[in-house]
C-alpha cells in the first residue's frame, strides 16, 4: 500500500492551464479505471472533482479534467482562478477493496 | 442537502482507545460503501478503512490493521471507527466519507484525534 506519487507543488498564472501528475503502479492506477481527484482548501474537508479517471460530478466546473495513461493519471485545471490555489490529491482503487492516495500537490496561482 | 457529521475525537494517551462516530443525514447511507480517511497535521490524506453496505465485510490499511475496527448501523445511519492501541503517529483529523463509483462523494468535516 505505497502512496501514489504526486509533485509536491505546481503553479500557473491566472487564466493559464496546469496539469498535475499522479504516478502509481500496475497494481493500482494501471490496473483499474478508478482514479479520483480531490480538492482541499486549508482547514476544509476534501471535495471530489473527478471520478473514474475522467468523470465530473454534478456541480464541478468543466475547467477540471482528468486522464490516464498506463500507470500515470493526470488532472488538468484550465483557466486558473485565484480560488484554485489549494491542495489536490489523487486516489486509486488498489484491488481487494483497498484504496491509496497520492501525497498531494500544492497548487499556487501566481 | 445531505451531510456526514463526525464526532468522538479527543486527546488520549498512547496505548489508549477511542470510538469515532459518523452520522449521516439527508442522504442515502445503507446503499453505499463507507470509508475512513485521516490526515496528520500538515500531511496528506491516507485511506484507512472501508466497509460494505451491510457491514459484513471490511478492509483496512496495513498501518491500522488489528488496531482499528470499522462498523456501521444502517438503522441509525451511523458509521463507527474503534481505535485502540493508539500511537503518537495516529494523531490526525479523521474523516468519514461515502463511497460511490470507487470514489468518495460526500465527506464529513473531520474530527481530531491527538495521541499524546
Amino acid at each position: 500500500q505505497s502512496a501514489l506519487t504526486q509533485p509536491p507543488s505546481a503553479s500557473g498564472s491566472p487564466g493559464q492551464s496546469v496539469t498535475i501528475s499522479c504516478t502509481g503502479t500496475s497494481r493500482d492506477i494501471g490496473a483499474y479505471n478508478y482514479v479520483s481527484w480531490y480538492q482541499q482548501h486549508p482547514g476544509k474537508a476534501p471535495k471530489l472533482l473527478i471520478y473514474e479517471v475522467d468523470k465530473r460530478p454534478s456541480g464541478v466546473s468543466g475547467r477540471f479534467s482528468g486522464s490516464k495513461s498506463g500507470n500515470t493519471a493526470s488532472l488538468t485545471v484550465s483557466g486558473l482562478l485565484a480560488d484554485d490555489e489549494c491542495d489536490y490529491y489523487c486516489n486509486s482503487y488498489a484491488g481487494s477493496f483497498t484504496w491509496v492516495f497520492g501525497g498531494g500537490t500544492r497548487l499556487t496561482v501566481l | 442537502e445531505g451531510q456526514l457529521v463526525e464526532s468522538g475525537g479527543n486527546m488520549v494517551q498512547p496505548g489508549g482507545s477511542l470510538r469515532l462516530s459518523c452520522v449521516a443525514s439527508g442522504l442515502d447511507f445503507s446503499g453505499h460503501y463507507m470509508h475512513w480517511v485521516r490526515q496528520a497535521p500538515g500531511k496528506g490524506l491516507v485511506w484507512l478503512s472501508s466497509i460494505n453496505f451491510h457491514g459484513s465485510s471490511a478492509t483496512y490499511a496495513d498501518s491500522v490493521m488489528g488496531r482499528f475496527t470499522v462498523s456501521r448501523d444502517n438503522a441509525e445511519t451511523t458509521l463507527y471507527l474503534q481505535l485502540s492501541s493508539l500511537r503518537v503517529d495516529d494523531t490526525a483529523v479523521y474523516y468519514c466519507g461515502r463511497g460511490v463509483a470507487y470514489a468518495v462523494d460526500v465527506w464529513g468535516q473531520g474530527t481530531p484525534v491527538i495521541v499524546s
